[in-house]
């Protein structure tokens, strides 16, 4: 299948901490996002990295790509209990379509 | 104003019955699409359309019709209901196919039982 895989599943940190969650994916890609839902929301963007870019940042995320490795790595510095969500990693094998996979939901603890 | 909207959010109907979801985005994008998420969130993609024509139909029982009258809106009708038809549905749009970031309605959730 094409979807990315998110991992872990669950993350629960404190207020303050970072959290880091990983997206594996099978097959080359033309680029890689981002996405955040809150329960019964829908998705919103958050980042969009390029094939040929190594590393992003937006604020307080940070997104790292390695394509020879298939992942990518979602980093949240200082997280707040408003980060609460779960979050998507969407890969576009075809330059057509975004998959998706289940995300990793993270709950920080005020 | 709503970027993309979907109507009902919530929708609670008898196995064999027939629904429609309706989607309706305002950003001027060309390309549309329907996505469905399980209990277990994963969010699988059902079809594309640019420009009111069909691009992408994944594997989807030809229960799930798309229609797309404009390509500002794109709606869902499904025949003849199942349980496991029972999930969210999510419309989202873009600007072109691909390489862009997709924006998503609130989703609409329906309950087959």
């Amino acid at each position: 299948s094409q979807q990315g895989e998110e991992d872990p599943q669950a993350l629960s940190i404190q207020e303050g901490e970072n959290a880091t969650m990983n997206c594996s994916y099978k097959t080359s890609i033309n680029n890689l996002q981002w996405y955040r839902q809150n329960s019964g929301r829908g998705l919103v963007h958050l980042i969009l990295i390029r094939s040929n870019e190594r590393e992003k940042h937006s604020g307080r995320l940070r997104v790292t790509l390695d394509t020879s490795k298939k992942s990518s790595s979602l980093l949240i510095t200082a997280s707040r209990a408003a980060d609460t969500a779960s979050y998507f990693c969407a890969t576009d094998p075809t330059g057509n379509q975004f998959y998706f996979g289940t995300g990793t939901s993270l709950t920080v603890i005020p | 104003d709503t970027a993309v909207s979907q109507t009902p959010k919530y929708l609670v109907t008898q196995m064999g019955n027939d629904k429609s979801i309706k989607c309706e985005q305002n950003l001027g994008h060309d390309t549309m699409y329907w996505y469905k998420q399980d209990s277990k969130k994963f969010l699988k993609i059902m079809f594309s359309y640019n420009n009111k024509e069909l691009i992408i139909n994944e594997t989807v029982p030809n229960r799930f019709s798309p229609k797309s009258p404009d390509k500002a809106h794109l709606n869902l009708h499904i025949n003849s209901l199942e349980l496991g038809d029972s999930a969210v549905y999510f419309c989202a749009s873009s600007q072109g196919t691909g390489s862009g970031e997709l924006f998503f309605g609130e989703g609409s959730r329906l309950t087959v039982l």
